[in-house]
């Protein structure tokens, strides 16, 4: 089974702080995303990544960073942490740059900015 | 921007019966991929069915199947003999051919016993 782990359930940081988001897969997929979720808004892509050391925007990626140093692993920074980006963030991965190929998801990371 | 609207914020249906949730988008494009992901409450997401836009056919996964209407730009998810676990937040996808990713903003599905 494919397995797609973040670093926490729940996070409660303060304003101004710098967040990492770490994401990790265990079935050598290429591509790599994080979104963001919110309710009435549904899922929106912050960055995805399709090979290490490969990254691009997505919808929202103001405020945002990201990280693959390797294959398996994608990093979402806050670097500087604002009230409005409590959220639940979601990671998922996928096997191929081709489309039409399912993503896989973690369980979430629930970030509360205080 | 182009958009994917599930019209439904909530749904709710009685248990072993039929429910439909609809998805409606806007596209230029003839290929693109269509999506329905399932997020039980507090557990992972995940796919429930995928549809290629260039197929005429209609996807079928054992109680789940669609109903494509290209030209309509309408991608409804059906859900027979409906059961307890359905319950969950029903997310609508469309993948476009620069892999643009446009989700809709989820029908929470609520079964009654």
């Amino acid at each position: 089974d494919v397995k797609v782990t973040q670093s926490s359930r729940y996070l409660v940081k303060r304003t101004g702080e710098k967040v990492f988001l770490e994401c990790v897969q265990d079935m050598d997929h290429e591509n790599m995303f994080w979104y963001r979720q919110d309710p009435g808004l549904g899922l929106r892509l912050i960055y995805f990544s399709y090979d290490v050391k490969m990254k691009e925007k997505g919808d929202i990626p103001e405020g945002y960073s990201v990280s693959r140093e390797k294959k398996e692993r994608f990093s979402l920074i806050l670097e500087s942490a604002s009230t409005n980006q409590t959220s639940m963030y979601l990671c998922a991965s996928s096997p191929h740059r081709d489309r039409g190929h399912e993503q896989y998801f973690g369980p979430g990371t629930r970030l509360t900015v205080t | 921007a182009q958009t994917v609207t599930q019209s439904q914020p909530e749904m709710s249906v009685q248990e072993a019966e039929t429910v439909t949730l609809s998805c409606t988008y806007d596209t230029s494009e003839s290929d693109y991929y269509l999506f329905w992901y399932k997020q039980p409450p507090s557990r992972q997401m995940i796919l429930v069915i995928r549809q290629e836009a260039y197929k005429q056919q209609n996807a079928t996964e054992n109680r789940f199947s669609v109903n494509f209407q290209k030209a309509a730009k309408s991608f409804s998810l059906k859900i027979s003999d409906s059961q307890l676990g359905d319950a969950a937040m029903y997310f609508c996808l469309k993948l476009d051919s620069n892999y643009q990713l446009i989700w809709g903003a989820g029908t929470k599905l609520i079964i009654k016993p």
